[in-house]
């Protein structure tokens, strides 16, 4: 059973940056069917897909975000990351890791990983 | 970037009921790359339907989905408790992808 488990950080200072890793394990990263993205979800707010990944390195960010967000993979250790910079108080939020299944969605989800923006 | 709209925003309904969820795109989305979400408290989305119609893995034949271009629905035939949560919508075709705002279905 493939399962998703995100880790980084908790706390981050205002103008500072977010690091997240999510680690795949029961199944490899290295897919061609597959996309590994970010998604994250503001306290009591809805859900804002951040971007994803290839395992080929390729990724897309949301525009909303783009200049702030690099998202890489790195294949040896079956993870990929989030790194999120400039920080405010509004990215203040759970983020979750995925996979998405072309034609499926987001089929897995890490069980989410709170950040909290605050000095 | 496509809009999704979801409405209601709550709909109260008691074990048992019929839920019907709406899910409306700013422009043509297609039915291949439509999903739905269901989310409890404190816990990640869970996959229902893909494609605007095809249930995910283990749920549950009272989930259905339908619709196509613009307008897409979900429908809860018999209401369960443990069917009471908030409902996403989302597109999966053009990035960026996009989510609805959400639906809570709520215990009447």
């Amino acid at each position: 059973q493939l399962q998703l488990q995100e880790s980084g950080s908790g706390l981050v200072k205002p103008s500072q940056t977010l690091s997240l890793t999510c680690t795949v394990s029961g199944g490899s990263i290295s897919s061609r069917e597959h996309s590994w993205s970010w998604i994250r979800q503001a306290p009591g707010k809805g859900l804002e897909w951040i971007g994803y990944v290839y395992y080929s390195g390729s990724t897309y960010s949301n525009p909303s975000l783009q200049s702030r967000v690099t998202i890489s993979v790195d294949r040896s250790k079956n993870q990929f990351s989030l790194r999120l910079t400039s920080v405010t108080a509004a990215d203040t939020a759970v983020y979750y890791c995925t996979r998405e299944t072309e034609f499926w969605g987001n089929d897995y989800w890490g069980q989410g990983a709170l950040v909290t923006v605050s000095s | 970037e496509i809009v999704l709209t979801q409405s209601p925003g709550t709909l109260s309904l008691s074990p048992g009921e019929r839920a019907t969820l709406s899910c409306r795109a700013s422009q043509t989305v297609s039915s291949t790359f439509l999903g739905w979400y269901q989310q409890k408290p404190g816990r990640a989305p869970r996959l229902l339907i893909y494609g605007a119609s095809s249930r995910a893995t283990g749920i549950p034949d009272r989930f259905s989905g339908s619709g196509s271009g613009t307008d897409f629905t979900l429908t809860i035939s018999r209401l369960e408790p443990e069917d009471f949560g908030v409902y996403f919508c989302q597109q999966y075709g053009p990035s960026p992808r996009t989510f609805g705002q959400g639906t809570k279905v709520e215990i009447k």
